[in-house]
Parts: structure tokens; sequence; C-alpha cells
């Protein structure tokens, strides 16, 4: 199975900070990653596909990039409703992991 | 409006079983691969099972093979989660998701609201 390891697991920062989130594969993912939102209570939301596409409706302050095993999810200048737990999450290969998330606090 | 909305959910004894059902509208239900994911309290999400649109192609975390069975009935519009021998492990938020192909790549771009199976004695 392919693993996936968010670094870090939190992140405090303030509303007008840029913050950058890290998703290493434990083998090559070509550019099957995915990048959800998800706010306490509530189901997660696609944020980005592809490792750099951006949804429909999504802010273009994120931004995703990387290939193979090495991802990053970039939200340029922070908002007071970007305070919410990040994951990543493979589609490459069979069983489709996820990221064990990063929470990312306000300052 | 796309949506997807799930029921069955409960608390249930260990050794139980449960049924989960995940009903589709404001899309064609019969041309998407669809999934469950769950999230044990305060955890993070993990991929349960997948099943493809016309339940060719079946998957499942090796954490419930032999326990769940996922099916589909696209004349319902309607993927179900057949879960037995339930443990206490199993007590998460569980989730339908819909895969997306997109032209660059996959998504889960679609979710329900979840269902809360609690599994105790």
């Amino acid at each position: 199975d392919i693993q996936l390891t968010q670094s870090p697991s939190f992140l405090s920062a303030s509303v007008g900070d840029r913050v950058t989130i890290t998703c290493r594969a434990s083998q090559g993912i070509s550019s099957y990653l995915a990048w959800y939102q998800q706010k306490l209570g509530k189901a997660p939301k696609l944020l980005i596909y592809a490792a750099s596409t951006l949804q429909g409706g999504v802010p273009s302050r994120f931004s995703g990039s990387g290939s193979g095993t090495e991802f990053t999810l970039k939200i340029s200048s922070l908002q007071p409703e970007d305070f919410a737990t990040y994951y990543c999450q493979q589609l490459d290969s069979y069983p489709y992991t996820f990221g064990q998330g990063t929470k990312l606090e306000i300052k | 409006e796309v949506q997807l909305v799930e029921s069955g959910g409960g608390l249930v004894k260990p050794g139980g079983s449960l049924r989960l059902s995940c009903v589709a509208s404001g899309f064609t239900f019969s041309t998407y691969n669809m999934n469950w994911v769950r999230q044990a309290p305060g955890t993070g999400l993990e991929w349960v099972s997948s099943i493809s649109s016309i339940s060719r192609s079946i998957y499942y975390a090796d954490s419930v093979k032999g326990r769940f069975t996922i099916s589909r009935d696209n004349a319902k519009n309607s993927l179900y989660l057949q879960m037995n021998s339930l443990r206490a492990e199993d007590t998460a938020v569980y989730y339908c998701a819909r895969l997306w192909f997109g032209e660059l790549g996959d998504a889960f771009d679609i979710w329900g609201q979840g269902t809360m199976v609690t599994v105790s004695s």
C-alpha cells in the first residue's frame, strides 16, 4: 500500500500569512494526488486534484504542486475561513490512502 | 443540485450488523464509481471501499475485507454498505463519495454529510 505522510501535523498561523503543507508518498504516484479541506463536523471538500488543478469555485489563493513522491499545498494569504484540517489523498492505486491530516489553527 | 445523502447509521453491539445507504441525486449515478470513506472520532479519513459504475470492480480496505460488502442499485440511484461482524474500531462517521474522473486526474468531488456508526455494548 502507498503511505502518505503530511507535514506538519499542526500549524499555527495568522490571517494574511502564507502557509505550506507537504505530502510525501512512499512510492511514486505521478500526479494522482488530491487535496481536501475539512471543517469541524462537516464532510471534506475537494480543493485540488491532479496535484495542481484547482477545483471549480475554490479561491485562487490555494495552489498545489509536485509530482512523483513530493507534493505541496500552499495558501497565499490566509483568510478566517481557511482554518480547518487539510488532507492529501493518492488515487494512483487501491487502497486510495489519505495522509494523516494537517490541522491549521489561528495563532 | 448534486447531492449524496447517507442513512442507516446507529448504535450496534460488537458482532452485530448494519446496512448503510447513500442516495444520489442531481447527476447520472450509473456512470460514476462510488466510494465509502470513514472517520473515527478525532482521527483522520480512511478509505473503506470502492465500486465501479456497473459493479464490475470492487475494492476493500484490509481492515474491512471479509466483513463489509459494498453494492449499488443504479435503478434506485443508491449505494450500500453491508457491515457484518462489527467491532469497536469500526465506530466512525461513514461518508459516501463520488469518484470523478477528471481530464487531468481523479478525485472524490462530491461527498455526503455522513452517518454515524457506533459499535458498543
